[in-house]
C-alpha cells in the first residue's frame, strides 16, 4: 500500500524556518518525481515544487523561489521541504505527493498535510 | 505562466443531478488536464487525468472531456459522495497549475 506521511510543521515567526518531512512506504520512491502543493486556510489548491527522481531537477513556484527548497534522501525514502524566510502568507496545509507520468503528469497519492503557520 | 480558470466557483445540485464543471486553459495545453475531488479535512484524490482518462476506482459517473485550452468535468447522477469541491490542474510545463475550484453543495 502506497503511504506518504508528511511531518515537521507548527508555528514559526515570519522571517524564521521550517523543514517539511515526508516519509513514503509501498513504491520504489527513487523512481518518482515528487510534489510539494500547499492550500492556506479556506481557500484553494496551490503548487508549490517538483523534484525529479533523482534530484537533479526542481521546479518552484515563483513566490517561494529563493526561500523555499526542495530535496530528497532516496535511501530513507524521504521527501524534504526547506522553508526559509517564512511570511505569514506562507501559512498553509503542506501535501506532499507522488507524481506520475500515465499519458501526462499527474499526482496520483498524496499525504495527509502537515499545518504550517506563520504568525508572531 | 499558465493560468487556469474554472466556472462555476460554487454550485447547488441535488442528488440525481447532471453537473458539468469547466476549466479553460490561458494558453494550449493539450491534453495535461487532471480533475481532483477534495472533501473537508482531507488531501486531493485523482479522478481524471489526461483530460479523460479514468483513474482506478473512480465510479463511471464521473467523465472529463476536452483539449487544447477548454475542458469539462461531468458527474452524470450526482451521488451523496460526490459533494465536495472539484479543482483542475494543469501539468503542461512548469510552474503547474490548479484551477481555484468548485465546491458542489446540496440543494
Amino acid at each position: 500500500e502506497v503511504q506518504l506521511v508528511e511531518s515537521g510543521g507548527g508555528l514559526v515567526q515570519p522571517g524564521g524556518s521550517l523543514r517539511l518531512s515526508c516519509a513514503t512506504s509501498g513504491f520504489t520512491f527513487s523512481g518518482y518525481w515528487m510534489t510539494w502543493v500547499r492550500q492556506a486556510p479556506g481557500k484553494g489548491l496551490e503548487w508549490v515544487a517538483n523534484i525529479k527522481h533523482d534530484g537533479s531537477e526542481r521546479f518552484y513556484v515563483d513566490s517561494v523561489k529563493g526561500r523555499f527548497s526542495i530535496s530528497r534522501d532516496n535511501a530513507k525514502n524521504s521527501l524534504f521541504l526547506q522553508m526559509d524566510s517564512l511570511r505569514a502568507e506562507d501559512t498553509a496545509v503542506y501535501y506532499c505527493a507522488r507524481a506520475l507520468f500515465t499519458s501526462n503528469w499527474n499526482n496520483d497519492y498524496w499525504g495527509q498535510g502537515s499545518l504550517v503557520t506563520v504568525s508572531s | 505562466d499558465i493560468q487556469m480558470t474554472q466556472s462555476p466557483s460554487s454550485l447547488s445540485a441535488s442528488v440525481g443531478d447532471r453537473l458539468t464543471i469547466t476549466c479553460r486553459a490561458s494558453q494550449s495545453i493539450t491534453n495535461n488536464l487532471n480533475w481532483y475531488q477534495q472533501k473537508p479535512g482531507k488531501a486531493p484524490k485523482l479522478l481524471i487525468y489526461a483530460a479523460s482518462s479514468f483513474q482506478s476506482g473512480v465510479p463511471s459517473r464521473f467523465s472529463g472531456s476536452g483539449s487544447g485550452t477548454d475542458f469539462t468535468l461531468t458527474i452524470s447522477s450526482l451521488q451523496p459522495d460526490d459533494f465536495a469541491t472539484y479543482y483542475c490542474q494543469h501539468t503542461h510545463s512548469a510552474p503547474w497549475a490548479f484551477g481555484q475550484g468548485t465546491k458542489v453543495e446540496i440543494k
